[in-house]
């Protein structure tokens, strides 16, 4: 069964740092792979698709990449900014529509 | 604009009374997802539809009904709703290209 992991929980950094956001998953079979940020109490706003084909995709200041072989998934934050701060999911489309998210990384973007 | 949308937004109910909360969007999309999202457990996906008429269950699909009459609604409905249902749902549709959008949640207390 897929799983898909995001390592740390938590984390908080100083305002201007570059900070790369971890998501893992166990089953190389997938047909794209979305990050997704969530504010408090908020819905959530897709940041990057990247299909399976592939490799990353650039929005901005982020930048995501996939690595299907070794199952993982980072997504890449530059310059970060107080507004970044929130909860960021990664989430795994397995060719079935049932969609697996992992539990999410909150982010703190100290002033 | 193009959106999803939810109601209530929060509901505070007691054990056993039925309850809907309907989801609309206005982006013509033919798939759409119920989530559930619970503290430690991240998004786990209840229902989806891939089209009028056309669902199937997702990870946590007991104690919960959908239909899919028209395209741009898609209803969630709790016959009798017990206190381990207590969680934030998200509504979501997907657009031919494989972005999600999500509803902005309805915060449920079962009682």
């Amino acid at each position: 069964k897929q799983e898909v992991t995001q390592i740390p929980a938590a984390l908080s950094v100083p305002e201007g740092e570059n900070l790369v956001l971890n998501c893992s998953f166990t089953d190389s079979a997938i047909y794209n792979l979305q990050w997704f940020r969530q504010d408090p109490g908020k819905g959530l706003t897709s940041l990057l698709l990247i299909q399976s084909s592939q490799r990353e995709q650039t929005s901005g200041r982020l930048n995501a990449s996939l690595d299907k072989s070794s199952g993982r998934s980072t997504l890449y934050i530059a310059a970060s900014q107080p507004g970044d701060s929130a909860t960021y999911l990664c989430a795994v489309d397995p060719w079935t529509y049932k969609y697996i998210f992992g539990t999410g990384t909150r982010l703190k973007v100290l002033a | 604009e193009a959106q999803v949308t939810q109601n209530p937004r929060y509901l505070i109910t007691v054990t056993g009374k039925k309850l809907t909360v309907t989801c609309s969007q206005n982006m013509n999309h033919e798939y759409m997802s119920w989530y559930r999202q619970d503290p430690g457990l991240g998004l786990r996906q209840i229902y989806y539809s891939m089209n009028v008429e056309v669902t199937d269950k997702g990870d946590v699909p007991e104690g919960y009904k959908v239909s899919r009459k028209e395209k741009r609604n898609f209803p969630l409905i709790l016959e009798s709703p017990s206190p381990n249902q207590t969680s934030l749902y998200f509504c979501a549709s997907i657009s031919g290209s494989y972005e999600q959008y999500f509803g902005p949640g309805t915060r449920l207390t079962v009682t």
